[in-house]
């Protein structure tokens, strides 16, 4: 079956820190990838995608590529801030008849010192 | 704009009690529907999704259903709560299924 998994946190880092979360995941056929965000409190907000090989998503000064060859979709950052101190998750969304189901990563808590 | 509220925002319910958390969106027409479940310390789990009114499909054997009265509402329940039952549960939408879902702002489930 489908599976992420994420590198296990928490993460702590200082403002202006890079930062690297590792996303690796199983899947039949071409999946697309995401990574999502969850601020202290509140529900799931896409932070970005990419749907095929070789594709890098980005936002927010957040980027992450589309590795078929790993099989992996790491997070990067190249200065975080204290306000992206947040829960992140990698997630997978397979093709074919899976009705648009998201499998998700176990979620990287990352914390931001000033 | 699209929109997608859940209710209660927090719910504490003793063991054996029932639920009902309610799910509704707003803008949209015939979306994809999906409750998933958050639990302490581990990722988001899918308990169900339903792609049109009635129309329900579970993920995984549990203490939970959930029903689609209507187009745009989508509603979890539970006969008796388990202590397990506890945790973050999120509803979603999707336009179709090669979409991005769109979350709600969760409930959190605490069963003492």
């Amino acid at each position: 079956g489908n599976s992420v998994t994420q590198m296990e946190g928490p993460v702590t880092l200082s403002e202006e820190a890079f930062l690297t979360i590792n996303c690796t995941y199983t899947a039949t056929g071409y999946p697309s990838l995401f990574w999502y965000v969850q601020y202290p409190g509140e529900g799931l907000q896409l932070l970005l995608k990419a749907t095929k090989a070789d594709d890098k998503g980005s936002n927010k000064g957040f980027e992450a590529t589309y590795r078929k060859e790993t099989t992996s979709f790491h997070l990067e950052k190249g200065s975080v801030q204290v306000s992206d101190s947040a829960v992140y998750f990698c997630a997978l969304r397979a093709g074919g008849t899976s009705y648009g189901k998201l499998t998700f990563g176990q979620g990287t808590i990352l914390t931001v010192h000033p | 704009s699209q929109t997608i509220h859940q209710w209660p925002a927090t719910l504490v319910q003793p063991v054996g009690s029932p639920l009902s958390l309610e799910c509704t969106v707003e803008g949209t027409s015939n979306p994809n529907l999906y409750w998933y479940r958050q639990a302490a310390g581990r990722g988001l789990q899918l308990l169900f999704y339903s792609v049109g009114i009635g129309q329900i499909s579970s993920e995984v054997p549990q203490n939970l259903s959930a029903s689609r009265p209507q187009d745009r509402q989508f509603i979890l329940s539970s006969k008796k709560l388990l202590l397990s039952d506890s945790g973050f549960y999120l509803c979603a939408w999707s336009v179709d299924t090669g979409n991005e879902q769109f979350f709600g702002p969760g409930t959190r489930l605490t069963v003492l």
